[in-house]
């Protein structure tokens, strides 16, 4: 069956760049989209097809992907930032979220 | 304010039967599909199913198929997800979410959840 492979956890200086990965076979000819879930809270969808943002997502947040690999990255992160971050695609009419990702803001 | 309101926190023991709703608000929920995702305890996200209130087509996840039901009752713009005999392995938070597949075709829209703890 299909995979999402993120790292379990990614950490970074405040105002650095983090960079989130998710791979997964020829997932660049799918959609992906993210979502940041803060500690005892529900998922936000923050990047959609790719590299849209929905309205009131920071444009600090950003999204591409080619060949096997989707990145979501945020530039000059924040402290408000720490979360987990989850990637998602359709894959023969199933869901697949990828693992999640633990974002640590040093 | 668009939302999804789902029901409250509930106990069961195993084997026992359960039904929770998630109704939503200030969309037109039949245009809409509506579906449900588990997040046990510590850990990460996994699609369950997704029905289209509009006709009633569903899709389920090959995991979770034949383990539950997901239903939708339009006349009260509210979606249903259904066990015949919980397992202690249910015991989860329960999220409802929308999916727009016209638009962003993502899961736009998220529940408060509904965590399911199933105990002798």
């Amino acid at each position: 069956s299909y995979g999402l492979t993120q790292p379990p956890s990614v950490s970074v200086s405040p105002g650095q760049t983090a960079i989130i990965t998710c791979s997964g076979a020829k997932l660049g000819e799918k959609y992906v989209c993210w979502y940041q879930q803060k500690p005892g809270q529900s998922p936000v969808l923050i990047i959609y097809q790719d590299s849209k943002r929905p309205s009131g997502i920071p444009e600090r947040f950003s999204g591409s992907n080619f060949g096997n690999t989707a990145t979501l990255t945020i530039s000059g992160t924040q402290a408000m930032d720490e979360a987990d971050y989850y990637c998602q695609a359709w894959d023969n009419s199933t869901v697949i979220f990828g693992g999640g990702t633990k974002l640590t803001v040093l | 304010e668009v939302q999804l309101v789902q029901s409250g926190a509930e106990v069961k023991k195993p084997g026992e039967s359960l039904k929770i709703s998630c109704k939503g608000f200030g969309y037109n929920f039949i245009s809409y599909w509506i579906g449900w995702v588990r997040q046990m305890p510590g850990k990460g996200l996994e699609w369950m199913g997704i029905m289209y209130p509009g006709d009633s087509i569903s899709r389920y996840s090959p995991s979770f198929q034949g383990q539950v039901t997901i239903s939708a009752d339009k006349s009260i713009n509210t979606g249903y997800l259904q066990w015949r005999s919980l397992k202690a392995s249910d015991t989860a938070m329960y999220y409802c979410v929308r999916y727009d597949s016209s638009g962003p075709d993502a899961f736009d829209l998220w529940g408060p959840g509904t965590m399911v703890t199933v105990s002798s």
